[in-house]
């Protein structure tokens, strides 16, 4: 009940396309839903983050659509771009606004955005 | 504004030795998490510090101990390495009750044990 599910875990697109990731979890109690963006060699890099109670959240190139009754939310990316290339986390967090902020991670999606 | 730190960046241990890792939180935070990425894997928790205490704690062993010190930086230690504590760990700061709850992550410390 604790695990994120994450997929695909490959992806590839070519540059200006829409890459979307998606997450499934179990546990209604999770709220705090944040991506991560790691380079290799490097440590992940929080992307965008969303709460239960909105639907969706945008910045920038990237949106987060959250589907509370289907237990699921994704990662879309629009515009893709050849620095887009790295391998993504979605996770999910209890308590993160008061004293919890355990984040359980997905397995991870390696993007490859093509010129 | 230094985000966070750690230290040192790579390390080569054998098997049943001890390790300590060393982290510094962005400034202004003042909970610390650590993480253990197996490669090709995602993050797995292992204890998080609040205070100087451990407040959470992942499916680790008791070999994985840490401390948090009054500037809030803090260590992970690990005894009797083994040839899968192999990984690199992460070190993740907040500052907690935080409106928005982010937490960032250090470059990560690269462990090999042999």
């Amino acid at each position: 009940q604790q695990q994120v599910k994450q997929s695909p875990q490959s992806l590839i697109v070519q540059k200006g396309g829409i890459s979307i990731i998606n997450c499934a979890y179990e546990n209604t109690a999770f709220d705090y839903f944040p991506w991560y963006q790691q380079f290799p060699g490097k440590g992940p890099a929080l992307l965008i983050a969303i709460r239960p109670d909105v639907s969706e959240k945008k910045e920038g190139r990237f949106t987060i659509s959250f589907n509370k009754s289907a237990k699921q939310f994704s990662l879309h990316i629009m515009d893709s771009q050849p620095g887009d290339s790295a391998t993504y986390f979605c996770a999910a967090s209890i308590g993160i606004y008061n004293q919890g902020g355990k984040l359980i991670f997905g397995q991870g999606t390696e993007l490859s955005v093509k010129p | 504004d230094a985000g966070v730190t750690q230290s040192p960046t790579h390390l080569i241990k054998t098997r049943g030795q001890q390790v300590t890792l060393r982290c510094s939180p962005k400034s202004g935070h003042d909970t610390v998490s650590w993480y253990q990425q197996a490669l090709g894997q995602g993050p797995q928790f292992i204890f998080q510090y609040y205070e100087e205490e451990e407040r959470q704690r992942g499916n680790f062993p008791d070999r994985f101990s840490g401390h948090q010190f009054p500037n809030y930086s803090s260590e992970l230690n690990v005894n009797a390495l083994l040839l899968g504590d192999s990984a690199l760990y992460l070190c993740a700061s907040r500052l907690s009750g935080g409106a928005e709850g982010e937490q960032y992550f250090g470059p990560g410390t690269r462990l090999t044990v042999t």
